[in-house]
């Protein structure tokens, strides 16, 4: 079963405009990360967020994470046309072995 | 140079043949892995090698062999294939981080694009 659950499944917003996007999981992790995937191309990972941080930062993009809430959320502020892709989160930490398990994703679409 | 490269990119088959999937790395990683991701754009792993030895091997048919000759390497072969084998397969890999644990930032291909007619 999938790990982490995206919310929105899809977004679209005007350039310029920040981008949320919440990620829940399920079980205890050790780290979570989130990935980028254009149309037709593999995953490029963007950020990596231990269980025992609670925020990130890396240019536009912001993390949180709130292991109490088992959830993050991953903010593009002032978001360019380029930037639209699916967005994924991804749950490091053991569940029958060490595994990085992956969301369905949140498919931004920015509007020039 | 692109640091994890898969071939075919693209593989059309009828059901009931058998085709592999080839994948290499040069970044010097301890483990990789095999990805399948739907048509719903769902990612799920399939397998992961570190150092050759298989470590993870999540309930996939038996008809799907990956073989890692060595560390750089990890190939997937599937034996009759079905209408449901059609997908993107993605080999990935990774550090083995402090701890035995292999949860790191994860480097992908581009993937394989699999169509089983």
């Amino acid at each position: 079963s999938q790990q982490g659950e995206e919310d929105p499944q899809a977004l679209s917003i005007q350039e310029g405009e920040n981008a949320t996007m919440n990620c829940s999981y399920k079980t205890s992790i050790n780290n979570l990360q989130w990935y980028r995937q254009n149309s037709g191309r593999g995953l490029v990972h963007l950020i990596l967020i231990r269980s025992n941080e609670r925020e990130k930062h890396s240019g536009r993009l912001r993390v949180t994470l709130d292991t109490s809430k088992k959830s993050s959320s991953l903010l593009i502020t002032a978001s360019r046309a380029a930037d639209t892709a699916s967005y994924f989160c991804a749950t490091g930490g053991y569940t029958g072995g060490f595994k990085t398990i992956f969301g369905a994703g949140t498919r931004l679409f920015v509007k020039a | 140079d692109t640091a994890v490269s898969q071939t075919p990119k693209y593989l059309v088959t009828q059901m009931g043949n058998d085709k592999s999937i080839k994948c290499e790395q040069n970044l010097g990683h301890d483990t990789m892995y095999w990805y399948k991701q739907d048509s719903k754009k769902f990612l799920k792993i399939m397998f992961s090698y570190n150092n050759k030895e298989l470590i993870i091997n999540e309930t996939v048919p038996n008809r799907f062999s990956p073989k890692s000759p060595d560390k750089a390497h990890l190939n997937l072969h599937i034996n009759s294939l079905e209408l449901g084998d059609s997908a993107v397969y993605f080999c990935a890999s990774s550090h083995r981080l402090a701890g035995g644990a292999n949860t790191g930032e994860l480097f992908f291909g581009e993937g394989s694009r699999l169509t089983v007619l």
